[in-house]
């Protein structure tokens, strides 16, 4: 079945490096997302990657996605305290509807 | 572009009491969705639509109704509202480059 994964909370220090984790189930998944929210906000796309990719990197995010392990991670280098958010992975399975299946969130906390 | 847009923000409605959520995009995009996200949850599909005049049922879609009569506008409609509805509605669309967009988000309120 489909289902995501992702650990509830992250707490790093500001200028540090942070790394999200995301475990995923459906090996058909074709493109993978990273969304960030915002107390009492919409859901803002960061990146996302196509399957066959192994990396993508954009400004201060690199994702990184192990296609064999089902393992996909998002770092934020230089962590500042405007990214504290809930970080959400995403998957969208290979059928004709694009729709995404989401994990729980994890939230990242950035200490001064 | 406005991109996606969602009304009303802010609803309270009383246990069988009806309303429409409307969501509206700019971008000509053919996919829309409607979700719902409820506390330490990530977002669950609700319905979704391929296309002008056509819509599907996502993973949770009982108690709701959609419609899609123009391209730019996908409706969600609560019949008769339940406090189990009690959640904050997200409306997406999906571009070409399969980047998903999404509305501010309607927090909705059943008593």
């Amino acid at each position: 079945g489909e289902d995501v994964e992702q650990s509830l909370f992250l707490s790093v220090r500001e200028g540090d490096s942070s790394v999200i984790n995301c475990t995923y189930t459906d090996s058909s998944s074709t493109y993978l997302y990273w969304y960030k929210q915002e107390p009492g906000a919409g859901l803002q796309l960061l990146t996302y990657i196509f399957s066959n990719m192994d990396m993508k990197q954009d400004q201060r995010l690199t994702v990184l996605l192990n296609k064999k392990d089902k393992h996909l991670s998002l770092r934020i280098a230089d962590t500042q305290t405007g990214d504290s958010a809930i970080y959400f992975c995403a998957e969208s399975l290979m059928d004709s509807s694009y729709k995404l299946i989401f994990g729980s969130g994890t939230r990242l906390l950035v200490r001064p | 572009n406005a991109g996606v847009t969602q009304t009303p923000k802010f609803r309270v409605l009383k246990t069988g009491q009806s309303m429409t959520l409307l969501c509206a995009q700019d971008m000509n995009h053919e996919y829309m969705y409607w979700y719902r996200q409820d506390p330490g949850m990530g977002l669950r599909l609700i319905h979704y639509s391929v296309g002008e005049g056509t819509t599907a049922k996502g993973e949770v879609p009982d108690g709701y109704n959609v419609s899609r009569l123009k391209k730019q506008n996908f409706l969600l409609g609560l019949e008769s509202a339940a406090p189990s509805q009690t959640s904050v509605y997200f409306c997406a669309s999906i571009s070409d480059k399969r980047e998903q967009f999404f509305g501010p988000g309607t927090r909705l309120t059943v008593l």
